[in-house]
C-alpha cells in the first residue's frame, strides 16, 4: 500500500482566515514533504521533514507554517494568505531518501 | 540556473503506438531520476525511477533510459493506451538520492483511439 491521504480535498479561505491542511501516511515512511503546484506547472518543493524534524525550508513565506506532530502526520498551517497562494498543495512521503509517493492534494482558493 | 526540463510540452499518439517522452538535465552530479504521471485533478503517480549507476530500467510497459554523457533521460511507453493520457514529469534528486526533488516542466501525452 502506497497511500498518502490529504484533507480537505478543497478549501476556500479569505485572506484573514487561519486554516490547516493535513496529510497522513501509515507506511512507516520517515520523510514527508509539502509541495505547491500552480496550474499547468510542475510541483515546487516547500518543506521537507526527516525523522519528524524540519530539514529543508525552500524560503517559504512565514504565512505557511509546517508541523510534524508524529511520524505519520504532517500539517501545513495557513494564515493571512494572498490570492496568489491559490494552488494545489501536495504532500508526499518516502521511506527515507528514496521514492516519494504523493497524496491527491488539497485544492486551495484564497479570496 | 540549473534545472530539469522536457523537450516537448505536448505529444500526441495513436492507441497502440509506442511513446517516447524526453527530458534533459543540467546537473551532472545528480544521482537519482524519477518519472511521474499526473492525471487531471490528481497527485503525481510514481511510474519508474533510475539511479545514476544504471543506464536502463524496465517496468511494466515502461522503460527509462539514462544517458549521462549528454545528460538525457527518456521514458518509453509501449503499446500506449488512452488511459496513459496525462502529464508526465521527470524529476531529479539532488543531494542525497530522492531528497528535494526538482521537477521538469512536464509533457502532456494525448492518446487517441
Amino acid at each position: 500500500d502506497t497511500e498518502v491521504t490529504q484533507t480537505p480535498k478543497h478549501l476556500v479561505m479569505g485572506m484573514t482566515n487561519k486554516k490547516s491542511l493535513k496529510c497522513e501516511q501509515h507506511m512507516g515512511h520517515r520523510a514527508m514533504y509539502w509541495y505547491k503546484q500552480k496550474a499547468k506547472k510542475p510541483p515546487e518543493l516547500m518543506f521537507v521533514y526527516s525523522y519528524e524534524k524540519l530539514s529543508i525550508n525552500e524560503s517559504v513565506p512565514s504565512r505557511f507554517s509546517p508541523e510534524c506532530p508524529n511520524s505519520s502526520l504532517l500539517n501545513l498551517h495557513l494564515h493571512a494568505l494572498q490570492p496568489e497562494d491559490s494552488a494545489l498543495y501536495l504532500c508526499a512521503s518516502a521511506r527515507d531518501t528514496d521514492t516519494q509517493y504523493f497524496g491527491p492534494g488539497t485544492r486551495l482558493t484564497v479570496l | 540556473g540549473e534545472s530539469v526540463g522536457l523537450h516537448l510540452p505536448t505529444l500526441s499518439v495513436q492507441e497502440g503506438d509506442n511513446s517516447i517522452i524526453n527530458c534533459a538535465y543540467s546537473n551532472s552530479a545528480s544521482d537519482y531520476f524519477i518519472w511521474y504521471k499526473q492525471e487531471s485533478g490528481k497527485g503525481p503517480q510514481f511510474i519508474i525511477d533510475i539511479r545514476s549507476n544504471m543506464d536502463k530500467r524496465q517496468g511494466q510497459r515502461v522503460t527509462v533510459l539514462l544517458n549521462k554523457t549528454v545528460k538525457h533521460l527518456s521514458l518509453q511507453i509501449a503499446a500506449t493506451q488512452p488511459g496513459d493520457s496525462a502529464v508526465y514529469f521527470c524529476a531529479e534528486g539532488r543531494g542525497q538520492a530522492g531528497t528535494a526533488l526538482i521537477f521538469g516542466k512536464g509533457t502532456t501525452l494525448s492518446v487517441s483511439s
